[in-house]
């Protein structure tokens, strides 16, 4: 059991590439999700997803597109990166409990810190 | 607006000392109240988390925090801390709006401690 992962660990990109950043997770959680960390500012929400087929708006989308053709995957692209996009990207699923929450306990990965020159 | 403020943005203590880490939130509706803990270089891990019932909440390595809706709050304590809890932790609401699901993270507060 394999938990959260995400691949790459690191990238590098320069202004203007795209890439996609990778998450899978091997829990059967039908929540998953993506946030960016950057200094004094927390975790910000940029794109949820609720089961294969389903996706939303977080807090923070511009610029970031995602699909959900599986379960299990959830990938993260830049089509047209730039340097406001440096930040550290964490993927997490969760599962739903005794609340109305669909996931009460989010399972993070182990991130992916990128760079854009 | 919906928010999450730890008002502390380090905090030092001795090992053995008691802790308590300060949260506030604004929130419209009940509070789902969380708080995650993140080591260097990791990924966050749930320490505990509170919906309903009884305010005081215990979660795992000895952590516990207290609801208290008058003062919209949801501080973290530990009486006695250890070397290894020095981390940066990490105080979450979660909710639904108009059938959107939001999870807000405060900005963490990082913690140091002595030997």
């Amino acid at each position: 059991n394999a938990g959260v992962t995400q691949t790459p660990k690191f990238q590098v990109l320069k202004t203007g590439q795209s890439m996609t950043l990778q998450c899978a997770q091997d829990m059967n959680h039908e929540y998953m999700s993506w946030y960016r960390q950057d200094p004094g500012m927390g975790l910000r929400l940029i794109h949820y997803s609720v089961g294969a087929g389903i996706t939303d708006q977080g807090e923070v989308p511009n610029g970031y597109n995602v699909s959900r053709s599986t379960t299990e995957d959830f990938p993260l692209r830049l089509l047209s990166a730039a340097p406001s996009q440096t930040s550290v990207y964490f993927c997490a699923s969760g599962s739903p409990g005794t609340s109305s929450l669909v996931a009460e306990t989010q399972y993070f990965g182990p991130g992916t810190r990128l760079l854009v020159l | 607006a919906q928010s999450v403020t730890q008002p502390d943005i380090h905090i030092t203590v001795s090992e053995g000392a008691s802790l308590e880490l300060r949260c506030n939130y604004s929130y419209g509706a009940t509070p789902y109240l969380f708080w995650y803990v993140q080591s260097p270089g990791q990924g966050l891990q749930l320490l505990l988390k509170y919906f309903s019932g009884d305010t005081l909440v215990q979660g795992i390595k000895g952590f516990e925090a207290e609801f208290k809706r008058s003062q919209s709050s949801f501080n973290l304590r530990k009486p006695s801390v250890h070397w290894s809890d020095a981390a940066e932790y990490f105080c979450a609401v979660g909710g639904t709006t108009s059938g959107t699901y939001k999870y807000i993270f405060g900005t963490g507060t990082r913690l140091k401690v002595l030997a």
